[in-house]
């Protein structure tokens, strides 16, 4: 049963453009969301996060956009950079079963295209 | 602050060895949790471990184990080593819920 889910694969955009990354979730006990950010051969690097109680949260190039109702969220990244070719997972944490979980989803590939 | 650290960076077993893994968190985080990462299906939570004992578990086979010392380091143990266990062996630590999880460079994990 996949909670976080990242149905597209892979995204390419053009250098400067926007760069939209969106992730579904399931279980309505989440209240925290991370996006990471991975590159070969490394581990994934914490980019940003939104809490339940907003709907955007905001750094620099990066908003994530929360709706709760749908159970969405997306990453925009705007203006969109070649450095930012990367594999981004949505995360989703809060309590299950008695315990609190931290859920990643499958992860899309961006590739920024100069 | 040091980050997360993963030891080794890489590893060649063969199939039906043994293979331990170690990660030492961020001073001060006593939550660890461990991913394998093979491609196309994202991060698989393996475990986590939170002052010293096992908090949650993902559906891997009893063959993958792990525990947590007192000084919040980790281990991971993979026996009997399977082709299909090669991947990206990931560590995260986090200082508490809701709270980001911070990851290390990993350990590559080749089984032939």
């Amino acid at each position: 049963d996949q909670q976080v889910k990242q149905n597209s694969p892979s995204l390419s955009v053009q250098e400067g453009r926007i760069s939209i990354l969106n992730c579904d979730y399931t279980n309505s006990m989440f209240d925290y969301f991370l996006w990471y950010k991975k590159y070969p051969a490394e581990g994934p690097t914490f980019l940003i996060s939104i809490s339940s109680i907003k709907d955007k949260n905001e750094d620099g190039r990066f908003t994530v956009f929360l709706n709760k109702s749908a159970k969405h969220l997306s990453l925009h990244i705007v203006p969109s950079q070649p450095g930012d070719s990367a594999v981004y997972f949505c995360a989703a944490s809060g309590y299950q079963g008695g315990s609190e979980k931290l859920v990643f989803g499958k992860g899309t590939k961006l590739t920024v295209n100069p | 602050k040091a980050g997360v650290t993963q030891t080794p960076r890489y590893l060649i077993k063969t199939r039906g060895q043994q293979v331990t893994l170690s990660c030492s968190p961020i001073s001060g985080h006593r939550s660890v949790s461990w991913y394998q990462q093979t491609p196309g299906q994202g991060l698989q939570f393996l475990f986590e471990y939170f002052s010293e004992t096992q908090r949650n578990k993902g559906n891997f086979p009893g063959r993958f184990s792990g525990r947590q010392f007192s000084n919040s380091r980790s281990e991971m143990n993979v026996s009997t080593l399977e082709l299909g266990d090669s991947a990206l062996y990931l560590c995260a630590s986090r200082s508490g819920a809701g709270t980001e999880a911070f990851f290390g460079q990993g350990t590559r994990l080749t089984v032939v």
